[in-house]
């Protein structure tokens, strides 16, 4: 089945505990990228990649790593997780965006609690 | 910048009633347009698109026109139902890589 997974699903950590979210699709996607959820404010973008070892920043990348060393795999490392990046997080991905429009595929999202 | 702006939630509506969510859009050029769909405790899923002007898409009794002149891209259906109860995104993407901008979703409450 194609599809694109995370872990972990809910986690709770405390301030500065370094975490990783991990986010792995099967579907041969070039592009992939990280959304936070926030109320009232959609989902706005982290992080993204247009391919293995191109990353760039989206629009609230602080406080946020990802490296892309396999096509199939995007971590988000949060090195010193702080409450306000509380939130649902989803990783996408989707094929040659560059050469069309296609459908992005998410993830069914992991909802981080930083006390 | 780009940008794009929902009408607020929630919206409550009785099962068979008709549904408008509306949505409107700032971009630079031809964007192309999205609805996505948020079930409970689920990731997104594509609803329909549309490309150009003019453009329909259309899915699961969903519709919606890409109308340039009032830059806007408006959800409808006919006849809802409860399992139609989730949160809608309208989405825009620019012809530049794969960035999409949403807005800050509609929340649809369909009682029976």
């Amino acid at each position: 089945e194609a599809q694109v997974t995370q872990n972990p699903r809910y986690l709770i950590t405390v301030t500065g505990k370094k975490l990783t979210v991990t986010c792995s699709q099967n579907m041969n996607h070039e592009y992939m990228s990280w959304y936070r959820q926030d109320p009232g404010l959609g989902l706005r973008q982290i992080y993204y990649s247009m391919n293995v070892e191109v990353t760039d920043k989206g629009d609230v990348p602080e406080g946020y790593k990802v490296s892309r060393k396999e096509k199939r795999n995007f971590p988000l490392i949060l090195e010193s997780p702080s409450p306000n990046q509380t939130s649902l997080y989803f990783c996408a991905s989707s094929p040659r965006p560059a050469l069309g429009v296609y459908e992005q595929y998410f993830g069914p999202g992991t909802r981080l609690t930083v006390t | 910048g780009d940008s794009v702006t929902q009408m607020e939630g929630p919206v409550t509506l009785s099962e068979e009633a008709f549904l408008t969510i509306n949505c409107t859009y700032t971009a630079t050029g031809y964007p192309s347009l999205f609805w996505y769909v948020q079930y409970p405790g689920e990731g997104l899923q594509l609803l329909l698109k549309a490309t150009k002007a003019d453009d329909k898409g259309s899915n699961k009794g969903f519709e919606a026109t890409y109308r340039k002149e009032t830059t806007s891209f408006h959800l409808e259906k006919g006849s809802v139902q409860v399992s139609d109860s989730a949160v809608y995104f309208c989405a825009l993407k620019n012809n530049q890589g794969g960035k999409l901008i949403f807005g800050q979703g509609t929340e649809l409450s369909v009682k029976p």
